[in-house]
């Protein structure tokens, strides 16, 4: 079946240092990739839609300069967290639209990367 | 937009017992609707879906049921395993929409 692997898995920084996520689709291709965010014990809430070769699309009320995605090729997208804060500190998760033989399009999700910034 | 309603929020049952989680969903035009499970520190898996033009769905110990006119679906484990234990979202998308909106979870703990 369809795999994403994110990367980290974990990562804790400094209050103002940047933070690059990955998220790889390993055996389909992805135009579209999602990055989600989850708070202890809540739902997760979709940050952006990231696009191959073109401009992610944000979510209301999610900062665009401070979570930089980057969707360069159609297996990799990356999440930056510029000048991280401790408020950012959360579990963030993406996930990737692949076709089944039924051509339904079918969400799967990295295994997520918890930020924690001191 | 999409709004989806996940009950209960905790549900916690004996092994063996049956559960079953309920969402509802407020656009009709959604059309598929999958569930997830979500162990602690792990990101969601599919476990089973189900598309508008199916009532019912089953997978083993899993079946999920459709209602359209009531715009409700249901995620009905039986059997119940420790490892069953885990937070589910259902969640509801719409061909002409690009997003996966989520319930707010339930958290199933499974007492042995």
């Amino acid at each position: 079946g369809a795999v994403v692997s994110q990367h980290p898995s974990r990562v804790i920084c400094k209050s103002g240092t940047s933070v690059k996520i990955e998220c790889r689709s390993l055996d389909f291709q992805a135009t579209t990739m999602f990055w989600y965010r989850q708070f202890p014990k809540q739902s997760l809430m979709l940050m952006a839609t990231s696009n191959e070769g073109s401009k992610a699309t944000y979510e209301q009320g999610v900062e665009k300069d401070k979570f930089l995605i980057n969707h360069a090729s159609l297996t990799l997208s990356t999440l930056t967290v510029t000048s991280a804060h401790p408020e950012d500190s959360s579990f963030y998760i993406c996930s990737a639209r692949s076709h089944r033989g039924s051509g339904a399009n079918v969400l799967t999700f990295g295994a997520g990367s918890r930020l924690t910034v001191l | 937009g999409e709004n989806v309603e996940q009950h209960p929020s905790t549900l916690s049952v004996q092994e063996g017992d049956s559960a079953v989680i309920k969402c509802t969903y407020s656009d009709s035009a959604s059309n598929y609707f999958p569930w997830y499970k979500q162990e602690l520190g792990k990101g969601p898996q599919l476990i089973i879906d189900i598309r508008s033009n199916v009532g019912e769905k089953k997978d083993q110990r899993i079946a999920v049921t459709l209602n359209k006119t009531a715009k409700h679906f249901s995620l009905h484990i039986t059997e119940t395993q420790p490892e069953d234990s885990a937070v589910y979202f259902c969640a509801a998308i719409s061909n002409a929409g690009n997003m996966l909106t989520f319930g707010g979870g339930t958290r199933l703990m499974v007492k042995p």
